[in-house]
């Protein structure tokens, strides 16, 4: 089964609004969580990187103020897009790093992504 | 800086025949690489990861991949393609174990009966 779940799934919501996606480790405490983002036909791009209790760092070119991410405990980080247009509609997909118990090594592990549709 | 090129975006082989999806990184540091798969509207799967060791990584669905420092190659490897095979295929590089993953372009396999 999953061990990273991200909700919503699908999502739309009206321009201007703020839509919050959530990234949950369901049975490890993920020290680090990373956000990605994919255009449909393309490759996934590195948005953020997130520790719990620190500040987000944020990749070249993407607005640190308009995709806020908090990771407010060991098991999950938030990103919420704010004031959304439709050109920041996209797939968005998180992952997780951790050591699960009977997995050796420190491994990555991914969401199942959520669809966020700007009207 | 890390890159990935991911050579093809789109392979077609038939059911049965081998698939080979090539995959060159570029890293300052020993990297770390990886071969994921995407179904469609899903996210990623985990196919195969080269840490350190054994230069060749078998995987899950009878794929394997093959760490070449001098080439700087990681060529996802299945002998025998399956009609399930057919998907979107990402090769990805990190710097050690960060976590943190540049990706390929990707690279669109589709299996022909």
């Amino acid at each position: 089964g999953a061990v990273v779940s991200q909700h919503p799934s699908r999502v739309i919501c009206k321009s201007g609004t703020s839509v919050k996606i959530e990234c949950r480790s369901l049975d490890f405490q993920a020290t680090t969580m990373f956000w990605y983002r994919q255009f449909p036909k393309q490759s996934l791009m590195l948005m953020a990187t997130s520790n719990e209790g620190s500040k987000a760092t944020y990749e070249q070119g993407v607005e640190k103020d308009k995709f806020l991410i908090n990771h407010a405990s060991l098991t999950l980080s938030t990103l919420t897009v704010t004031s959304a247009h439709p050109e920041d509609s996209s797939f968005y997909i998180c992952s997780a790093r951790g050591f699960r118990r009977d997995v050796s090594g420190n491994t990555i592990y991914f969401g199942e992504g959520s669809w966020l549709t700007v009207v | 800086a890390q890159s990935v090129t991911q050579l093809g975006s789109h392979v077609s082989v038939s059911e049965g025949a081998l698939v080979l999806l090539r995959c060159n990184y570029s890293s300052s540091v020993p990297p770390y690489l990886f071969w994921y798969v995407q179904y469609p509207n899903q996210g990623l799967q985990l196919l195969l990861k080269y840490t350190t060791g054994a230069t060749l990584v078998k995987g899950i669905n009878g794929f394997e991949a093959e760490f070449k420092k001098s080439e700087t190659s990681f060529h996802l490897t299945k002998p025998s393609a399956h009609m399930s095979d057919a998907a979107e295929y990402f090769c990805a590089v990190s710097e050690g174990n960060t976590g943190k993953l540049i990706f390929g372009q990707g690279t669109t396999l589709q299996v022909k009966p």
